[in-house]
């Protein structure tokens, strides 16, 4: 198993431009989210989803766009880019619908820079 | 706001030191887990506490969970090059289905 893997690892954008960050999974699990992490502030949930074709706003979800129309992957999308944007994104699954015993495996991360 | 909150934010210990980190949240948590993230790296799990005065032993770490289940701590013994990184605790509220981190530790281990 690959396990979690997202992509890219890097990426420069301007103001203004957009991407999707992608997240895929491999482990059949049914919880996926999206996390930003910044100096200080530790993890933040962006989105979260319980299954293919339901997801949710987590704790900061502005400025943020995300689908679940398969349980392997879960892309972000950001629709206009802004610098405040900059930040490391963590996509991580667990097994369950985040039944609070599961454990989160983390991907590699995405260092996402906007100018 | 930050609902899990960790101090120190960061710890230089020199290497044979012990170290801990604390975490504190402002409601009760059904669970607590801790995560270590080496630099540059991701969040890999180390454990999980449920019960409320929950003490559980990993080779040099310790992890408690309070009784009020509002806070935790990890405390290494002896610490080692090898233990470089943040650690984070991460909670689920009472009745929430999101885990939620602390602002995380890191941990400077000066030889």
């Amino acid at each position: 198993n690959a396990g979690v893997t997202q992509t890219p690892k890097f990426q420069v954008l301007k103001t203004g431009q957009s991407m999707t960050l992608q997240c895929a999974q491999d482990m059949n699990h049914e919880y996926m989210s999206w996390y930003r992490q910044d100096p200080g502030m530790g993890l933040r949930l962006i989105h979260y989803s319980v299954g293919a074709g339901i997801t949710d706003q987590g704790e900061v979800p502005n400025g943020y766009n995300v689908s679940r129309s398969t349980t392997e992957d879960f892309p972000l999308r950001l629709l206009s880019a802004a610098p405040s944007q900059t930040s490391v994104y963590f996509c991580a699954s667990s097994l369950r619908d985040g039944h609070s015993t599961d454990t989160q495996y983390f991907g590699p991360g995405t260092r996402l820079t906007v100018l | 706001g930050q609902q899990v909150m960790q101090i120190p934010q960061y710890q230089h210990v020199q290497e044979g030191e012990d170290f801990t980190t604390y975490c504190n949240s402002s409601t009760t948590l059904s669970n607590i887990q801790w995560y270590k993230q080496r630099p540059g790296g991701h969040p890999v799990f180390l454990i999980q506490l449920v019960k409320s005065g929950e003490v559980k032993k990993q080779k040099r770490l310790t992890f408690q969970f309070g009784e009020a289940k509002k806070n935790s701590s990890l405390h290494i013994t002896a610490t080692q090059t090898t233990d470089v990184g943040t650690y984070f605790c991460a909670g689920f509220r009472t009745g929430a289905n999101n885990l939620f981190f602390g602002t995380g530790t890191r941990l400077t281990v000066i030889p």
